[in-house]
C-alpha cells in the first residue's frame, strides 16, 4: 500500500461544477497536510494547507479526518484555470525519519 | 527573486556522464530537499538537509547519486554514470522549520523550478 493514495483520476467537468478530490495516508503520526497544484511541466506550487477543523480559501475547501486518515479537496464554481494536477501531501516524523509524502496526484480537467 | 533557485533547467547528456544540479534555497530555510519525478507520478523523495546535516536519504537514492549542502546554503545533486532511468524532473525545495513544544509547524516545503535531464 501506498503511503499517501489519491483518486486516479483523471476528472473532466464543466465549468461552473463542483469536484471533490480525496486522500488517504498510511502513517497515522502525521502531523501536517497540505494540498499543491501543479501544471504541466512545472513545479509543485503550495494551493492550501489542511488543518484539523478544515479550512476555506474561496472557492476551495480542504477537509481533515485524523480518525480515518483522509484528506479532502472541494472546488467548487470551476474555472478553465483551475485544470491542473492536484497533489496531496502529508508530512510527519516516522521510525525511518522525517518524510515528506506527496501522492501521484490527481488531474482536472475542466472544459466550457 | 527571492524563490528556490535551480540550474542547470534543462540537461541532456549520454548515458555514463555525470552530471550534476544546483538549488539555491530560500535564504532562511534551514530545510532543503531533493525530490525526482516522473511523467504522471507525484514527486518522489530522495534526500534532505537540516542546515548542513543530510538527514535522510531513500532508498531511491542509488550509490550514483550523492548530495552535498556544504555551507547549510547551496545544495548540489549529483548523478554518476547516468542511466536512461535517470531521466526526470528533479526538483529542489526548501521549508523553515519551527518546532513547537516538538511538534513540526509551518513546515510549508517551496520548490524551485525543476532541472530536466534527459539521458540518451
Amino acid at each position: 500500500r501506498k503511503e499517501v493514495e489519491q483518486d486516479p483520476g483523471p476528472f473532466n467537468v464543466p465549468e461552473g461544477a463542483t469536484v471533490a478530490f480525496n486522500c488517504t495516508y498510511s502513517n497515522s503520526a502525521s502531523q501536517s497536510f497540505f494540498w499543491y497544484r501543479q501544471d504541466c511541466r512545472k513545479e509543485p506550487k503550495l494551493l492550501m494547507s489542511v488543518y484539523s477543523s478544515g479550512n476555506e480559501d474561496g472557492r476551495f475547501t480542504a477537509q481533515l479526518n485524523r480518525a480515518s486518515q483522509y484528506i479532502s479537496l472541494l472546488i467548487r464554481d470551476s474555472k478553465l484555470s483551475d485544470s491542473a494536477t492536484y497533489l496531496c501531501v502529508v508530512n510527519g516524523r516516522n521510525t525511518g525519519g522525517f518524510k515528506t509524502i506527496f501522492g501521484a496526484g490527481t488531474r482536472l480537467f475542466v472544459k466550457a | 527573486d527571492t524563490g528556490v533557485s535551480q540550474n542547470p533547467r534543462h540537461k541532456i547528456t549520454k548515458r555514463g556522464q555525470n552530471v550534476t544540479f544546483r538549488c539555491d534555497p530560500i535564504s532562511e530555510h534551514n530545510r532543503l530537499y531533493w525530490y525526482r519525478q516522473t511523467l504522471g507520478q507525484g514527486p518522489e523523495f530522495l534526500t534532505y538537509f537540516q542546515n548542513e546535516a543530510q538527514l535522510e536519504k531513500s532508498r531511491l537514492l542509488s550509490d550514483r547519486f550523492s548530495a552535498e549542502r556544504p555551507k547549510g546554503s547551496f545544495s548540489t545533486l549529483e548523478i554518476q554514470r547516468t542511466e536512461q532511468g535517470d531521466s526526470a524532473m528533479y526538483l529542489c525545495a526548501s521549508s523553515l522549520e519551527v518546532q513547537i513544544w516538538g511538534s513540526i509547524s509551518g513546515n510549508t516545503i517551496y520548490f524551485g523550478e525543476g532541472s530536466w535531464l534527459t539521458v540518451v
